[in-house]
């Protein structure tokens, strides 16, 4: 079965970094991107950015560009997302995703979601 | 702001069909494949649609999706309770990212 199991809940005060782990399992690890998307409280969904587990390739949004950073480690199947220098409108539910290569927005196996909270 | 244009609510009673448009641009969704995604209240969205009109195994033959130009559309025939959801339009963009439609909110009275 196809899995994404991601980090739990965090807090942060403004100007902190996070970094959100998620798990692959059920699948060949670097056949498939990890998109990033977060949802704001109440809001839609907002796409962050991509990275290639192939080659470690990267893509982000250009609103986080500079704050952002997308890493892998396929030893262990993971995905990692880093978001520095928070800030209260980074409050928000931020899902890892399995993405097709060649097809980004094909986003078939999404994580259940981190809260990440920015509060002082 | 989404880059792709949703009507923020629809609704109809059971049995009936609903439609749900999207519009977008020709950088994104005429030169490129639509998908819809379901996110039930409180959990996680899924893929519902994928390259315009495409059904992953298990979504049920309800749901239906269609492009044209500019502009793509999701209906959902013989509505059930169970379709209470919002639902998101997204494409890739030739700016080299995926952009989303703000959502709508399907209500089933």
């Amino acid at each position: 079965q196809v899995n994404l199991v991601q980090s739990g809940a965090e807090v942060k005060k403004p100007g902190a970094s996070v970094r959100v782990s998620c798990t692959a399992s059920g699948y060949t690890f670097n056949t498939y991107a990890i998109t990033w998307v977060r949802q704001a409280p109440g809001q839609g969904l907002e796409w962050m950015g991509w990275i290639s587990v192939y080659n470690g390739d990267t893509r982000y949004a250009q609103k986080l560009q500079g704050r952002v950073t997308m890493t892998t480690d396929t030893s262990t199947s993971t995905a990692y997302m880093e978001l520095r220098s928070l800030r209260s409108d980074d409050t928000a539910v931020y899902f890892c995703v399995r993405g097709h290569y060649g097809f980004l927005a094909e986003m078939d196996v999404w994580g259940k979601g981190t809260t990440v909270t920015v509060s002082s | 702001q989404a880059v792709l244009t949703q009507p923020p609510s629809a609704s109809g009673t059971p049995g009936q069909r609903v439609t749900i448009s999207c519009s977008g641009s020709s950088s994104n969704i005429e030169s490129n494949y639509v998908y819809w995604y379901q996110q039930l209240p409180g959990t996680a969205p899924q893929l519902l649609i994928y390259r315009n009109n495409q059904r992953p195994s298990g979504v049920p033959g309800r749901f239906s999706g269609s492009k044209s130009g500019t502009s793509a559309s999701l209906a959902i025939s013989g509505l059930r309770s169970e379709d209470e959801a919002d639902y998101y339009c997204a494409a890739w963009d030739d700016s080299l990212r995926v952009v989303f439609g703000g959502g709508t909110k399907l209500t089933v009275l």
